[in-house]
């Protein structure tokens, strides 16, 4: 199935570091959405962006829809130990993307682990 | 408000047996879809469901189906069970399609 381009795959985590991810497309996007993940859950939504250029937070976390709608990124800041987790980033592609019209693709996620 | 609630929350099966998973969406919500999750395929989409009318499907076999209920609540099934359709079956809701979508905490399927 088709998925976006979500970098990096993982990374390690210090206690008050800032944490970028983000997430490109080849086709444009609709919609743009964070999710966060704990193990043995399902996925819970942290941010929704909706027009390009948006820039939208949520406490310590950032979000912003591409100008191109082509691209997103999050940004975690002074991260804490309960932001480990797997992000994942997902979006509704404005046309058929890979026969996927309409349906909600997602990147292969982003594993926040603490450093050891 | 209530999230989205799936059952059962774990499952073990064997070859060849088929599956029933429950999803219950947030009241007043009316579109529903289903995705299947593995370490190798990440978050794949199975089908959605709105006004108990399939919209869209996923490129899955025709073993994996599923239904949608007048009180929107939905069901999916999955018959002649393989090894590989052991994964963590994720139910999201949303008011209507392409809204957003609010994930329930999933059924873990193992198939031995």
């Amino acid at each position: 199935g088709q998925q976006l381009n979500q970098s990096p795959q993982s990374m390690f985590i210090q206690e008050g570091e800032d944490v970028s991810m983000n997430c490109t497309s080849s086709s444009i996007f609709n919609t743009w959405l964070w999710y966060k993940q704990d193990p043995g859950e399902g996925p819970v939504l942290l941010i929704a962006l909706y027009k390009a250029g948006e820039l939208t937070s949520n406490g310590r976390l950032t979000a912003q829809f591409g100008i191109t709608r082509k691209d997103s990124f999050l940004n975690i800041s002074a991260s804490i130990p309960s932001d480990v987790g797997i992000y994942f980033c997902a979006g509704h592609p404005s046309m058929n993307y890979g026969g996927s019209q309409g349906n909600l693709i997602f990147g292969k996620g982003t594993k926040l682990s603490v450093k050891p | 408000k209530a999230g989205v609630t799936q059952t059962p929350r774990y499952l073990i099966k064997t070859r060849g047996q088929q599956v029933t998973l429950s999803c219950s969406p947030i009241s007043g919500h009316r579109s529903v879809s289903w995705y299947q999750q593995t370490p190798g395929q990440g978050l794949q989409f199975l089908f959605e469901y709105f006004s108990e009318t399939q919209r869209n499907k996923g490129n899955f076999p025709g073993r994996f189906s599923g239904r949608q209920f007048s009180n929107s609540r939905s069901e999916m099934n999955v018959s002649t069970l393989e090894l590989g359709d052991s994964a963590l079956y994720l139910c999201a809701s949303s008011t209507g399609p392409k809204e957003t979508q609010y994930f329930g905490p999933g059924t873990r399927l193992l198939v031995l």
